[in-house]
């Protein structure tokens, strides 16, 4: 398995524009989970689901945040419209629940965002 | 609520010298805790886990449920150790992580 994949890699903006960005969990993973780096506030869990559904979605900052999971190999995380202060990089990460798991959480390589 | 607190944004120390990077939860259940790591540029990767009581790259954590903590040490650093680290709390039954703010260990030669 390549492991969680993110697209795009780096993306920059303007303010106002949309931004989507796109997330494939491994595969046999039913938790897939947003989180947001900054310098200030290190990581912070955004949202997350269990095969496919949100569960928790309270660290979404503000209603231009959406995230939606289609289907079990793909969620989208969506930021309409964009302002500066949401430049930061994204991470999704992946867990399975089956009796070989171990709480541990596999990350994606990040999509940077940069809001102009 | 479930919180992790690392006091240190930014430790530098010299290449053998002993590091120790502090940690501190707050969880009414039973916690289960996690260090990642961060390489330059590189995706978070897990570290090690206090259930496995493992030593990985040298480094090891001890869970001490009295005083709340799960610092990170290592007798003797190494230049390639210099990344980011993250503390991250779990538990019976939350799925997802509640990471710390996290610490940058900087390893001078």
């Amino acid at each position: 398995d390549a492991g969680v994949i993110q697209s795009p890699r780096h993306e920059v903006t303007e303010m106002g524009q949309e931004v989507t960005l796109r997330c494939k969990p491994i595969s046999g993973h039913d938790y897939l989970f947003w989180y947001r780096q900054t310098m200030m506030r290190g990581l912070e869990l955004l949202i997350y689901f269990n095969n496919n559904v949100p569960i928790d979605d309270s660290g979404m900052p503000e209603d231009r945040f959406s995230a939606k999971m289609p289907n079990a190999s793909f969620s989208t995380l969506k930021i309409q419209p964009s302002e500066p202060r949401d430049s930061a990089v994204y991470f999704c990460a992946s867990r399975g629940t089956g009796i070989t798991n171990t709480g541990e959480l596999f990350f994606g390589e990040g999509s940077r965002l940069t809001v102009l | 609520a479930q919180r992790v607190t690392q006091p240190e944004k930014l430790l530098s120390v010299f290449k053998g010298a002993p590091v120790e990077l502090k940690c501190n939860y707050s969880y009414s259940g039973s916690p289960e805790l996690f260090w990642y790591v961060q390489y330059s540029r590189q995706r978070l990767q897990l570290l090690l886990r206090h259930i496995s009581r493992e030593s990985i790259k040298g480094f090891t954590a001890d869970l001490n449920k009295g005083e709340t903590s799960f610092h990170l040490k290592k007798p003797f650093a190494q230049e390639e150790d210099s990344a980011m680290y993250y503390c991250a709390l779990g538990g019976t039954g939350r799925r997802a992580l509640t990471f710390g703010s996290g610490t940058r260990l900087q390893v001078q030669p």
